[in-house]
């Protein structure tokens, strides 16, 4: 069965307002949590970087006060677009790791979010 | 900073033949993971092999096998039998570390398989 739930699948916003992604690691603590965008046809970048209880790592170019990560437990991560933009429609994967050596790399199946 | 390069946007292939896609890197690392991950249309991401730097032996998974050349920093995939069902995007991709590092992405290539 499937190891990472992410909620919701789609979500349809309005501009200007705030849209939250929860990331749930099912039968395995998420000591990290990586976030990454998927723009039409493009690859995955990776946004920014979590480990449980501390302060969320973003990538050159992504805004953090945009893009609120919250990591506060080893099971569950939240991203939140908050103010949200046509331009923040994209695809967004979360993908939970944990530190063990040789463990398996884990995504969620991706939210699909449009700002209208 | 690691680089992925995947130089085949599309590829398309006819069903029951064999397709190599293309994947380069770099990096100064010595010891690295290299994946080869298949995006359907429903956007769920699949691994489909992996590759350990310090492994010369490469990496074959069923219809799936790769040939990994570390002093080219090359990692190309043959999908030999082609079946309806692999047409997907492609991405390879490198990690430094196998213990909860992040993943760098190559640009996907797009491959079709046609009945």
């Amino acid at each position: 069965g499937a190891v990472v739930s992410q909620h919701p699948s789609w979500v349809i916003c309005k501009s200007g307002t705030s849209v939250k992604i929860e990331c749930r690691s099912l039968d395995f603590q998420a000591t990290t949590m990586f976030w990454y965008r998927q723009f039409p046809k493009q690859s995955l970048m990776l946004m920014a970087t979590s480990n449980e209880g501390s302060k969320a790592t973003y990538e050159q170019g992504v805004e953090k006060d945009k893009f609120l990560i919250n990591h506060a437990s080893l099971t569950l991560s939240t991203l939140t677009v908050t103010s949200a933009h046509p331009e923040d429609s994209s695809f967004y994967i979360c993908s939970p790791q944990t530190r063990l050596p040789n463990s398996p790399l884990h995504f969620g199946n991706g939210t699909r979010l449009t700002v209208t | 900073a690691q680089t992925v390069t995947q130089s085949q946007p599309e590829m398309s292939v006819q069903e029951a033949e064999t397709v190599t896609l293309s994947c380069t890197y770099d990096t100064s690392e010595n010891n690295y993971y290299l994946f080869w991950y298949k995006q359907p249309p429903s956007r769920q991401m699949i691994l489909v092999i992996r590759q350990e730097a310090y492994k010369q032996q490469n990496a074959t998974e069923n219809r799936f096998s790769v040939n990994f050349q570390k002093a080219a920093k090359s990692f190309s995939l043959k999908i030999s039998d082609s079946q309806l069902g692999d047409t997907a995007m492609y991405f390879c991709a490198f990690t430094y570390n196998n213990a909860g590092n992040m993943l760098t992405f190559g640009g996907g290539t797009r491959l079709m398989v046609k009945p």
